[in-house]
């Protein structure tokens, strides 16, 4: 049973550049949830995907963007990258019951980890 | 709003000995989910425990305990028979039925043997 997994592992990019990171849930997951995760800090919420659509968003801008596919694959696009978006992104798959989708537990994927230059 | 705070940056224990990581949050949620989860270097995030609010007995996987003070706001962490395997930065979370988790800024516990 494969786990959550994440794409590419690592990535460097220049200011004002666009980056796009993947993930794919746990196998019979249905949530995907994006976090950052700043050297040494706790993971920051950054937005929920259910049912192909984002269903809670953290305080982050609209630069950060994301979709779900209809096999439950996720991705978080990031647009005119700045040097404080340097960070670890994790993605975390849950199953989502209808009414309740956070009530199950996240699973994390083992992230990306993005630099700006 | 939810906050998790996590008042012990790092923490160290000698191996086979007992451990208790704190763990103290506000939420404004009825409704709400107590987890920790251990990233060690590998950076993967690893489940731990996990605590329903609503469930007054206290969460236990094997050597993993958690001391859950719902009135206090409290929800803390006991390692017992500490293993060099556990030597990771762990983080105290909670989450609400919508989904979202806040973490606290973690600690780091050191295993020596």
């Amino acid at each position: 049973d494969a786990g959550v997994t994440q794409s590419p592992t690592h990535l460097i990019k220049t200011r004002g550049q666009q980056v796009t990171l993947r993930c794919s849930p746990k196998s019979g997951h249905d949530t995907v949830s994006w976090y950052q995760q700043a050297l040494g800090q706790g993971p920051q919420f950054i937005f929920q995907y259910y049912e192909e659509e984002e269903r809670q968003r953290g305080n982050f801008p609209d630069r950060f963007s994301g979709h779900q596919f209809p096999n439950y694959s996720s991705e978080l696009n990031v647009n005119a990258l700045l040097l404080g978006d340097s960070a670890l992104y994790l993605c975390a798959s849950s199953f989502g019951l209808a009414g309740a989708p956070g009530t199950d537990t996240q699973y994390f994927g083992p992230g990306t980890r993005l630099t700006v230059l | 709003a939810q906050t998790v705070t996590q008042s012990q940056p790092e923490m160290s224990v000698q191996e086979a000995e007992t451990v208790t990581l704190s763990c103290t949050y506000d939420t404004s949620e009825s409704d709400y989910y107590l987890f920790w989860y251990k990233q060690p270097p590998s950076r993967q995030m690893i489940l731990v425990i996990r605590q329903e609010a609503y469930k007054q007995q206290n969460a236990t996987e094997n050597r993993f305990s958690v001391n859950f003070q719902k009135a206090a706001k409290s929800f803390s962490l006991k390692i017992s028979d500490s293993q060099l395997g556990d030597a990771a930065m762990y983080f105290c979370a909670a989450g609400t039925s919508y989904g979202k988790l806040t973490f606290g800024q973690g600690t780091i516990l050191t295993v020596h043997p």
